[in-house]
């Protein structure tokens, strides 16, 4: 069975510091792995994907994701968070023969002034 | 360009009454999905569909029923309601072959009395 640890339920992170929102992963086969967003009373919106090649991923609003199969994890970062960055996160995976996403329990990233 | 609605957005129904969640994408998508999301839970797959005519269950089915007659629409239907499924219900869409991430609706906020 495959599963998403999302390890912080929040992250505080002052305006124009870097951030990071820690996932990691379990799958059996190759992994698939996304990132998401939500803001409040709205759906998921899509962030970026490591599907294969380079461990760096960039993706939407500045955001990059580095894919590390050793530890198995898929870290979200910004070199500089902004207020309107804060919303609730989520990292998923699927294997690379399914069709199943698996989410995470979300992460909440509060940027404060 | 719709992409993907749901209907209603929010619900209040009584316990033991049958309700239908609707979901209608304008992608022409091959696969739809249906989740829910509950504090400390995450996103959990209820039902997914590969194709019209094609459903398989996901990890949180029991109490849901779903058809796919039409490639657009996905509805997702409670034939009798529970307390327990009091949630906000995501609709979610992605293409086929080589299309990996999956798009999602506004939600539905359904409360059960």
């Amino acid at each position: 069975a495959q599963s998403v640890a999302q390890p912080e339920d929040q992250v505080n992170v002052a305006e124009g510091n870097p951030l990071t929102v820690k996932c990691t992963y379990s799958v059996s086969g190759n992994p698939y792995l996304f990132w998401y967003v939500q803001y409040p009373n709205r759906g998921l919106q899509f962030l970026l994907k490591y599907i294969t090649g380079d461990n760096l991923v960039k993706g939407s609003y500045g955001f990059e994701a580095e894919f590390n199969k050793s530890q198995t994890s898929f870290h979200l970062k910004k070199p500089s968070a902004l207020v309107s960055d804060s919303a609730l996160y989520f990292c998923a995976v699927r294997d690379s023969g399914g069709n199943k996403l698996t989410f995470g329990t979300g992460t909440q990233l509060k940027v404060e002034l | 360009d719709a992409g993907i609605t749901q209907s209603p957005r929010y619900k209040i129904t009584e316990t033991g009454r049958q309700v239908t969640l609707m979901c209608h994408q304008t992608w022409s998508h091959s696969y739809m999905f249906w989740y829910r999301q509950d504090l400390g839970h995450g996103l959990r797959l209820i039902y997914y569909s590969a194709a019209a005519d094609i459903t398989d269950k996901g990890e949180v089915p029991d109490g849901y029923v779903v058809s796919r007659s039409k490639t657009e629409n996905f509805p997702l239907t409670l034939e009798s309601a529970t307390r327990s499924q009091t949630s906000v219900y995501f609709c979610a869409s992605r293409g086929g072959q080589g299309e990996y991430e999956q798009y999602f609706g506004p939600g539905t906020r359904l409360t059960v009395t």
